[in-house]
């Protein structure tokens, strides 16, 4: 079946560990993206990538980094400079439409504590 | 201040009564707008997708409604089921942009 696999599901982490998180798609999309969802509190787009080797930062990049070597796979590291990382993390692909109409496939997220 | 507004935060329904779900944006230009059904530990799914020429649109016991001339959107949910009790989303895309705006969610919760 087509889709996103993240994982892990659920990841501990103590303070100052760098993490990193998977996500895969087989959709043959062009653009993935990389989402944190707190608690009352709207996604928040962390980094986009619209092609291979190209990746932008979003709104709340900072204390992430990400790599697009692959089509299939846009991993996200959560580095120990971020300073509250505890928070679901969701990873969504999409295909480029001209005006932008494409529906967002999300993964089913990753939840990452820090201990 | 944020794009896309959501109402009520969240609401408890019994099963089998309707409700409806409130959504006001203020992006722009406008291209399109799609309400996600998020069930909780889950990622977002899409239930459909509202472009500037669209009023209404259903999707089984779901209907998006659009006005775009005042720039609200609403969802209605019919003889609500169990499986309904989900963070429900309101996504804005602006044209030209690829860049969404996203609501913080109604939270709905549907009680036997």
């Amino acid at each position: 079946d087509g889709g996103i696999t993240q994982s892990p599901k659920y990841l501990f982490r103590k303070e100052g560990q760098n993490v990193t998180l998977s996500c895969e798609q087989n959709l043959n999309h062009d653009a993935m993206y990389w989402y944190r969802q707190d608690p009352g509190q709207g996604l928040r787009l962390i980094y986009y990538s619209q092609i291979v080797n190209d990746f932008q930062k979003g709104d709340i990049a900072e204390g992430y980094s990400v790599s697009r070597e692959k089509k299939e796979s846009f991993p996200l590291t959560v580095t120990s400079a971020q300073k509250n990382p505890t928070a679901f993390y969701l990873c969504a692909s999409k295909q480029a439409s001209g005006e932008n109409t494409g529906e967002l496939f999300f993964g089913e997220g990753s939840r990452l504590t820090v201990l | 201040k944020n794009q896309v507004e959501q109402s009520p935060q969240s609401l408890i329904i019994l099963e089998g009564k309707n409700c409806t779900l409130q959504c006001n944006y203020t992006v722009s230009p406008f291209s399109n707008l799609r309400w996600y059904k998020q069930d909780t530990g889950r990622g977002p799914v899409s239930l459909t997708i509202m472009t500037f020429s669209e009023n209404t649109k259903s999707n089984g016991r779901y209907t998006a409604t659009l006005d775009a001339d005042t720039k609200q959107s609403s969802l209605h949910i019919t003889a609500s089921q169990l499986s309904d009790s989900a963070s429900y989303i309101c996504v804005v895309s602006a044209r030209g942009n690829n860049r969404l705006a996203f609501g913080k969610g109604n939270q709905v919760v549907v009680i036997p």
